[in-house]
């Protein structure tokens, strides 16, 4: 069975870091190049990241501005998501999922962002 | 940036009745790198159809999806209870993905 676990969400205040994680099994975790897709309270979808099996290519959304580092380790079946000088608009819950189109999501992290 | 706009934003409907969603690309969605998916509240989207008119992997006949350049529908052809949900279209073929703004369908 396929399964995608994300952690490390929490209350965090504007300014601050959090590195979330997705643990992934059931399937090549290797082979699958991976994304990771927000959603604000009330909001739709938003993609954030992407990051290809091998590392080689990496993709952001423009609106990060060089804030969020995507990463991988394959070893381990698990990809990151280190976030840094957050802010209020980055409160969401984050989910992490296979490459587009998407047929493995975990359940989702929530990050909020507030003093 | 590929801009998806969804139509109508909410679906006022009866079990039993067909739906008809639409997403409407900004500029065209070559190869039909267009995917759609459910999602329901407090749960991860599921993923329905992809390349615009094939169904993923145990999703019901009475999901369809059709369309090609920068015109795309998804059709339930008859609502079931599980099927009142969000809807959203995504298109994947150039970065940044994007995803439309949705379509709620409710029970009327």
């Amino acid at each position: 069975e396929v399964q995608l676990v994300e952690s490390g969400g929490g209350l965090v205040q504007p300014g601050g870091s959090l590195r979330l994680s997705c643990a992934a099994s059931g399937f090549t975790f290797s082979s699958y190049s991976m994304n990771w897709v927000r959603q604000a309270p009330g909001k739709g979808l938003e993609w954030v990241s992407s990051i290809s099996g091998n590392n080689n290519y990496i993709y952001y959304a423009d609106s990060l501005k060089g804030r969020f580092t995507i990463s991988r380790d394959n070893a381990k079946n698990s990809l990151y998501l280190q976030m840094n000088s957050l802010r209020a608009e980055d409160t969401a819950v984050y989910y992490c999922a296979s490459a587009s189109p998407s047929d493995y999501w975990g359940q989702g992290t929530l990050v909020t962002v507030s003093s | 940036e590929v801009v998806l706009t969804q139509s109508p934003g909410t679906l006022s409907l009866s079990p039993g009745e067909r739906a008809t969603l639409s997403c409407r690309a900004s500029q065209s969605v070559t190869g039909s790198y267009l995917a759609w998916y459910q999602q329901k509240p407090g749960q991860a989207p599921r993923l329905l159809i992809y390349g615009a008119s094939s169904r993923a992997t145990g999703i019901p006949d009475r999901f369809s999806g059709s369309g090609s350049g920068t015109d795309f529908t998804l059709t339930i052809s008859r609502l079931e209870p599980e099927d009142f949900a969000v809807y959203y279209c995504q298109q994947y073929v150039s970065s940044p993905l994007t995803f439309g703004g949705g379509t709620k369908v409710e029970i009327k």
